[in-house]
């Protein structure tokens, strides 16, 4: 079976300081990974994939993650938050090659103060 | 390219009733997903269409709700008589055969009092 456990439900940050959203994975298989960013009134949006290449992945906005599978990790980054990255952030499992079957996690509610 | 076209937005219905969420998905996308995200919770997926067959229908709550998508273009979700706790977003989601990226859409948020 798959889960993925978002660590943090809300994560507050200062405008230009660096983001760190956590995500541990389990799965019973070699797993695809992904991020993705839900905006208030908004749809899903993919911020960015891991399909067993490189285990760092850069996605849109800014923002990468690492596959770590010694630590089941795969915890989003970005250098420096932007106002506009204020928005829920959902860590994401598959263990079909084709994602016919995703499961969430919980979120992570990005918060961006000046 | 147009995304995922769900309708409609907003519904607010009395414990019992009936209700239909429409969804069109992105032209070409052969898979189509219907996802539940309760308030506070990362979405559910409901139901997993292949053109127009199921692949996976294992958590959805069989005895009221249904989903059908006839002509593997669109689909229309039905939830029969409503309870309380179906209060939620319906996501609607496509993908491509062979990609590993699903396109969502904006959602229909159902209340039921």
């Amino acid at each position: 079976a798959q889960s993925v456990t978002q660590l943090d439900s809300h994560v507050s940050v200062s405008e230009g300081t660096p983001v760190l959203l956590r995500c541990n994975y389990s799965s019973s298989y070699s797993p695809s990974l992904f991020w993705y960013v839900q905006h208030p009134n908004k749809g899903l949006q993919l911020l960015l994939k891991y399909t067993s290449a490189a285990t760092l992945v850069k996605g849109i906005n800014g923002f990468e993650a690492e596959f770590k599978k010694s630590e089941t990790s795969f915890h989003l980054t970005k250098p420096s938050a932007h106002m506009s990255d204020a928005a829920e952030y959902f860590c994401v499992v598959s263990e079909d090659r084709t994602a016919s079957k995703l499961t969430f996690g919980t979120g992570t509610r990005l918060q961006v103060t000046l | 390219e147009a995304g995922v076209a769900q309708s409609p937005r907003y519904k607010i219905i009395e414990k019992r009733q009936s209700v239909a969420f429409w969804c069109n998905p992105i032209s070409g996308h052969a898979t189509l997903y219907w996802y539940q995200q309760i308030l506070g919770q990362g979405p559910k997926l409901l139901i997993q269409f292949q053109n127009n067959g199921v692949v996976d229908d294992s958590q959805l709550p069989k005895d009221r709700f249904s989903a059908e998508r006839l002509k593997g273009v669109d689909s229309t979700l039905k939830i029969q008589p409503a309870k309380l706790e179906d209060s939620a977003v319906y996501l609607c989601a496509s993908s491509a055969t062979g990609t590993q990226v699903a396109f969502f859409g904006q959602g229909t948020r159902l209340t039921v009092v």
